[in-house]
């Protein structure tokens, strides 16, 4: 049972131009969102995160939205730069509980492409 | 500099061979992560840590198992038992397992059947 999913595998966007990555959970009391970039060969790098109680962060050229009611977030990469190409993962934080935490549940990531 | 290694970068088992890959951190983090990945798939967590000598199954433990003797060292060991061992291992740190934490993460392990 996939509690986050991604539902794009791929994306391909033109340098300068929006790049939009969604993510979709099952699970409304998750209260915490991640987004990782991930290049070959690497581990994941934190990008930005957002609490439930916010619906917008922002960091630079990276803006995460979250929709509550649509169990939905997506990633905003503008303007979008060749060297942003990588897989991106989010990422949620389960419910409250002991066994849950500092866990994170990942999605299966969407492979961005920005041409030059 | 701070951060995780993980060795060796490549790793090749014999059938009904255990291996141990190795984490280290020195970023002075409390809690420590097992994920692994498959093609087209998420990272899914294996064990975790929160402090030592203490350590959680987490999704997909089944095959494996971990030890948390020094604050800055967690390895894994692929059992025998784990019968399909072949991915990429990640291992990961946060300053307390904090909910919502950001784990730090290093640059995997490519465990591959010989």
């Amino acid at each position: 049972d996939q509690q986050v999913k991604q539902n794009s595998p791929s994306l391909s966007v033109q340098e300068g131009r929006i790049s939009i990555l969604n993510c979709d959970y099952t699970n409304s009391m998750f209260d915490y969102f991640l987004w990782y970039k991930k290049y070959p060969a690497e581990g994941p790098t934190f990008l930005i995160s957002i609490s439930s109680i916010k619906d917008k962060n922002e960091d630079g050229r990276f803006t995460v939205f979250l929709n509550k009611s649509a169990k939905h977030l997506s990633l905003h990469i503008v303007p979008s730069q060749p060297g942003d190409s990588a897989v991106y993962f989010c990422a949620a934080s389960p419910p409250w509980g002991s066994s849950n935490t500092g866990k994170l549940i990942f999605g299966q990531g969407t492979t961005l492409q920005v041409k030059p | 500099d701070g951060g995780i290694t993980q060795s060796p970068k490549y790793l090749f088992r014999k059938e009904g061979q255990n291996v141990t890959l190795s984490c280290e951190q020195n970023l002075n983090h409390d809690a420590m992560y097992w994920y692994r990945q498959d093609p087209g798939q998420g990272l899914r967590l294996i064990y975790y840590s929160q402090i030592v000598n203490d350590f959680q199954k987490g999704d997909i433990a089944e095959g494996y198992s971990v030890s948390r003797e020094k604050k800055e060292s967690f390895p894994l060991t692929v059992t025998s038992a784990q019968k399909n061992p072949t991915a990429f291992y990640l291992c990961a740190s946060s300053i307390s397992g904090g909910r919502g934490q950001p784990q730090h993460f290093g640059d995997g392990t490519r465990l591959s059947i010989l």
